[in-house]
């Protein structure tokens, strides 16, 4: 069965203080893999897709990595506005509709 | 670019009332669309997906005949919430894909609340 965890399910970091969140997937042939970021009262808003092991996209102090069995979505030097909860979700190829399965999320809290 | 509104944002109706919500891409034109329910502090649930001129397809367990779905254009499909009870109270929201590409943009979502 087609399955994406993410992990942790919450973290806090003081400003500054950089880490990495980890989204794991199982699934019968990856189309792609996508990162979300969703505040609170709002939709996900488009992050990065990745398309295959090895690939890396970056964006401002985000930077996304893929390799068989998990993206990692690193954070460095987080500011208070990267306070969100990131959504990890993946497209099987064969899928005829693109449907994404989604993890459950992580919610990440920055401290000044 | 890759712009998905919704309308209206908040909506508080009566029970036993229908409500419509709308879904558009601006600026790009959405070979599918999806709708999907998110209760607080949980994941996004996806209830169907919509393509131009065909009949949706209902995730299980998913009503057809209350959380009716027409996508009329391209650019445009709606969920129509028939006869609300308030446990249909709920975050709705909805996504689009461009032609060709699989990732999907949300709109910023639809909070109903039925009284």
């Amino acid at each position: 069965e087609d399955q994406v965890t993410q992990s942790p399910e919450a973290l806090r970091l003081q400003e500054g203080e950089s880490s990495s969140l980890n989204c794991s997937y199982t699934v019968s042939g990856l189309r792609g893999l996508f990162w979300y970021r969703q505040d609170p009262g709002k939709g996900p808003e488009f992050l990065f897709t990745l398309y295959s092991a090895g690939e890396e996209k970056e964006k401002e102090r985000l930077k996304a990595t893929l390799t068989k069995k998990e993206s990692f979505l690193h954070i460095t030097a987080p500011k208070p506005e990267d306070s969100a909860t990131y959504l990890c979700a993946v497209n099987r190829r064969g899928s005829n509709t693109g449907k994404l399965i989604f993890g459950q999320g992580t919610t990440l809290q920055v401290k000044p | 670019g890759a712009v998905v509104s919704q309308h209206p944002s908040r909506v508080i109706c009566k029970s036993g009332t229908s409500v419509k919500i709308e879904c558009r891409s601006l600026d790009f034109q959405a070979t599918t669309m999806f709708w999907y329910r998110q209760f607080p502090k949980q994941s996004l649930m996806l209830m169907a997906t919509s393509n131009e001129g065909s009949k949706a397809t209902y995730e299980q367990g998913v009503e057809k005949d209350k959380f009716l779905i027409n996508h009329a254009s391209l650019t445009l499909s709606t969920l129509t919430v028939t006869s609300a009870h308030p446990e249909d109270s709920s975050f709705y929201i909805c996504s689009a894909s461009p032609r060709v590409r699989y990732e999907q943009y949300f709109g910023p979502g639809t909070r109903l609340t039925v009284t």
